[in-house]
């Protein structure tokens, strides 16, 4: 089955403990991205890459990192978690529509994080 | 920069009533235009989406959407409300070719009064 995954589903942790969401995508996709959803304002772009190795900020990239080793995972780190990180964070991918038209984004099922 | 303006934070309708969900986009070239829906718990499913083409578009679950571009508008429709419709819909616009980077509206969650 066609997915991507992220784990945990649900994470609370404490200022300044490092974390890592991972995301896994099965579809052999080239673009991957992170959005972090917040009441009234929508899904914000986070990082997102274009292939392995290739990534770059989104509109709300401050306080987090992300790597592309692979072309199948994507984790979203955050090195010193703040208050005003707690949010419901997406991973998404997509094939590179510069080759592909008309193709669509997968999202996975979310990652609830509060940090206290 | 591409932005997307969904009016009405909260739409309820009866249900079997018309659902009309209304978003406005602003870019600079011709957008690429989606329609997601989000249950409570999970996350964005595809409804629709325009690209190229014919300007009403079909997706699941009987929405559909028209994009108007003398009105910079692609509301999402549907005739008849069914109970399961209840969710978040968010309008999103890419100026790439697909949606290599989506920037989203702030959502309109959908109630269907019995």
């Amino acid at each position: 089955e066609a997915q991507v995954t992220q784990n945990p589903r649900y994470l609370i942790t404490v200022t300044g403990k490092k974390l890592t969401v991972t995301c896994s995508q099965n579809m052999n996709h080239e673009y991957m991205s992170w959005y972090r959803q917040d009441p009234g304002l929508g899904l914000r772009q986070i990082y997102y890459s274009m292939n392995v190795e290739v990534t770059d900020k989104g509109d709300v990239p401050e306080g987090y990192k992300v790597s592309r080793k692979e072309k199948r995972n994507f984790p979203l780190i955050l090195e010193s978690p703040s208050p005003n990180q707690t949010s419901l964070y997406f991973c998404a991918s997509s094939l590179d529509n510069r080759r592909r038209m008309n193709t669509e984004a997968f999202f996975g099922q979310g990652t609830r994080l509060t940090v206290v | 920069a591409q932005s997307v303006t969904q009016l009405g934070s909260h739409v309820s309708v009866s249900e079997g009533a018309l659902v009309l969900l209304r978003c406005n986009y602003s870019s600079s070239v011709p957008p690429y235009l989606f329609w997601y829906v989000q249950y409570p718990n999970q996350g964005l499913q595809l409804l629709l989406k325009y690209t190229t083409g014919a300007t009403l578009v079909k997706g699941i679950n009987g929405f559909e959407a028209e994009f108007k571009k003398s009105e910079t508008s692609f509301h999402l429709t549907k005739p008849s409300a069914h109970m399961s419709d209840a969710a978040e819909y968010f309008c999103a616009v890419s100026l790439f070719f697909g949606n290599e980077k989506l920037t989203f509206g702030t959502g309109t969650r959908l109630t269907i009064i019995p």
